[in-house]
């Protein structure tokens, strides 16, 4: 299976500073059909988790500015440039590419200060 | 809106199956596949299997086979997980998806 490896497993933002997270895949995501299928999520405690980033770096509808993707291949990172106290949660980058199975990486924990 | 809603919290003995459904609404179910990802207490998701909902072929992850089964009612817009021989390292919140589209979760306690 694709292993999905993120880090920092954990982060403790001061709100209004920038914060930064890392996925990378065992394998390349791009597919044949050009697109890459990497997603970013997060999820608040008692929630299903809420996709913020498909396909690298686009926006999900009504997901702020504030949060953007990049990467390619196998290395990929979420970015968020103003911190804000309702981004705490957990943070998974996933793949579907490679089904089955889509695999998820292990979860960033971001704590707002 | 797209709205995926799922059955009710279940309580389930080993060795017992459960059957969990997902409603589908506001887009047209057959167009869509449907996932299943469960997701114990303190860990990542974990993709389960996925129905075509139009044509109802299902892909399952290697660790599920033989013990999960994934259907839909096309006419009721309503896609089912079936988990037997259910035990404690089952317990978790199930969730069907559509990648962009979440049901609330469902959770499954497996317990004597």
């Amino acid at each position: 299976d694709m292993v999905m490896t993120q880090t920092p497993l954990s982060l403790s933002v001061t709100p209004g500073q920038p914060a930064s997270i890392s996925c990378k895949s065992s394998q390349s995501l791009l597919h044949s059909d050009g697109k890459t299928y990497l997603y970013w999520y997060l999820q608040k405690p008692g929630q299903p988790p809420q996709l913020l980033i498909y396909e690298v770096s686009n926006r999900f509808s009504g997901v702020p500015d504030r949060f953007s993707g990049s990467g390619s291949g196998t290395d990929f990172t979420l970015k968020i440039s103003r911190v804000e106290a309702e981004d705490a949660g957990v943070y998974y980058c996933m793949q579907s590419i490679q089904l089955p199975p889509w695999t998820f990486g292990e979860g960033t924990k971001v704590e707002i200060k | 809106q797209v709205q995926l809603v799922q059955s009710g919290a279940e309580v389930k003995k080993p060795g017992a199956s459960v059957k969990v459904s997902c409603k589908a609404s506001g887009y047209t179910f057959t167009t869509y596949a449907m996932s299943w990802v469960r997701q114990a207490p303190g860990q990542r998701p974990e993709w389960m299997g996925w129905i075509n909902a139009g044509n109802g072929n299902t892909k399952y992850s290697q660790k599920f086979q033989g013990r999960v089964t994934i259907t839909r009612d096309t006419s009721a817009s309503t896609a089912y997980m079936e988990l037997s021989s259910l035990r404690s390292e089952d317990t978790a919140v199930y969730y069907c998806t559509r990648v962009a589209y979440w049901g609330q979760g469902t959770l499954v306690t497996v317990s004597s």
